[in-house]
């Protein structure tokens, strides 16, 4: 059982507002990946992270940032919410090793942004 | 550009029987490939996984079939019950840490 948290589980909020979606894992995995997903579509990645410190573009473009400064936490931050932005962001996380490149996702976060 | 396709969005399948689900790729440099089960409101959760050095690999009632010549895989499923009802997503790795999923494909159990 994959031990990965993301909060809050579903937010709506107003135009204009600066967001932070919280993800967590407790299995010491270096790698960390967040994706956006709409209905009946593909998971696209926007995020990852191969370690402290390491941040890097997915291949989808966001107006979204992510840090990581400690190996169990990786949060995605907007500054200013659109309405563009209404998606389910799922956090993953995996060891990334060669042909076991299995992640493991959290429950994801349902956006709404009127 | 789709790299991993799957052309079935829906399958309606009878509980007791066997579910094939299926999944194209485009990439030659793919060498993992994942089967992941959704359910609404929730993440995906890993399923089963193959690398491109078998053409079979079996969990429980879950078996998944690799054809590299044809570059397709499959999912089956035997026996089908209500529990596996869900999104189904294939999803492909190059090796450089990065997964690619399909679209998905909704699996109805039917009593």
């Amino acid at each position: 059982e994959a031990d990965i948290y993301q909060t809050p589980r579903y937010l709506v909020i107003g135009t204009g507002k600066k967001i932070t979606l919280e993800c967590s894992q407790t299995m010491g995995h270096d790698k960390m990946y967040w994706y956006q997903q709409d209905p009946g579509m593909e998971l696209h990645l926007i995020h990852y992270s191969y370690g402290v410190n390491s941040t890097e573009k997915g291949d989808l473009s966001s107006e979204s940032t992510v840090s990581r400064i400690r190996t169990e936490h990786f949060p995605l931050t907007l500054e200013s919410a659109r309405p563009s932005h209404t998606s389910q962001y799922l956090c993953a996380s995996g060891l990334g090793a060669g042909d076991t490149d299995t992640q493991y996702f959290g429950p994801g976060t349902r956006l709404t942004v009127l | 550009d789709q790299q991993v396709k799957q052309n079935s969005p829906s399958l309606s399948v009878q509980e007791g029987r066997i579910s094939i689900l299926n999944c194209d790729y485009t990439n030659s440099m793919f060498d993992y490939f994942l089967w992941y089960k959704k359910y609404p409101a929730e993440g995906p959760t890993f399923l089963i996984s193959i690398s491109s050095i078998k053409d079979k690999n079996e969990d429980g009632r879950f078996t998944v079939f690799l054809n590299k010549s044809a570059k397709h895989l499959s999912l089956h499923i035997v026996p089908s019950q209500p529990g596996d009802s869900a999104v189904y997503f294939c999803a492909a790795s190059a090796g450089d840490d990065k997964i690619i999923f399909g679209k998905g494909t909704r699996l109805h159990i039917l009593p």
